[in-house]
């Protein structure tokens, strides 16, 4: 199966400076790569995907790219803000036409300093 | 909006009891999925569902079952709980679309204490 591999798992960065996080993915057959943000208390929610036959995707001050050919996909946040604090996750999915389950990596606590 | 609600936010329970924790969505969902997240370990998938009574296994299934006898319930149970299954589990929905993939909505957990 499917295998995601998400670094770091801590990052700390200062009020307004970006930060960037990383995934790996296994099967080449995977073609779509969410990203997810979780607040404290709440469930994952979706902020921004990307499919595999896309490169780039912006939407304001996040952003992911993604390179099929070594098989790995990013998140940037530019100008990061205190509510920016939060655990993100990466995932993989690739669907054989029905609905399948996401992997998901281990998650990204990211640390908004002041 | 997508509203996925759980019975319970926090559940203590006893080694070897019958546990069951309830997923409803509002959306008309075809697809349900149960996740359970451990520290260091992310979220990883326990079963889904595609439709009425359909299951599928995900990558840890062992322990657990689950039922949906209605489009908008997805329950799942674990028929002995054991202490290792102290954990927070999460429920999430998506929609169907033979073309493209949907967003998968998540509730809010439930934290699992087994004694």
């Amino acid at each position: 199966g499917e295998n995601v591999e998400q670094h770091p798992s801590t990052l700390s960065v200062q009020e307004g400076d970006s930060a960037v996080i990383k995934c790996t993915y296994s099967d080449s057959a995977s073609n779509y790569f969410p990203w997810y943000k979780q607040e404290l208390g709440k469930g994952p929610q979706l902020i921004i995907d990307i499919r595999s036959n896309v490169g780039e995707k912006k939407d304001q001050r996040i952003a992911v790219t993604l390179n099929k050919t070594a098989k790995h996909f990013s998140l940037h946040i530019t100008e990061t803000q205190p509510e920016d604090s939060a655990v993100y996750f990466c995932a993989a999915l690739y669907s054989g036409g029905g609905a399948d389950g996401l992997t998901f990596g281990k998650g990204t606590h990211l640390i908004i300093q002041p | 909006d997508v509203k996925v609600t759980q019975s319970s936010r926090y559940l203590v329970k006893r080694t070897g009891e019958k546990v069951f924790l309830e997923c409803v969505q509002d959306m008309d969902h075809e697809n349900m999925f149960w996740y359970r997240q451990d520290p260091g370990l992310g979220l990883r998938l326990i079963y889904f569902s595609y439709d009425v009574k359909m299951k599928e296994k995900g990558d840890i299934p062992e322990g657990y079952s689950v039922s949906r006898e209605k489009k908008e319930r997805f329950s799942l149970i674990l028929e002995s709980a054991s202490t290792n299954q102290t954990s927070m589990y999460l429920c999430a929905s998506s929609l169907w679309d033979s073309i493209s993939y949907n967003e998968q909505f998540f509730g809010p957990g439930t934290r699992l204490t087994v004694l």
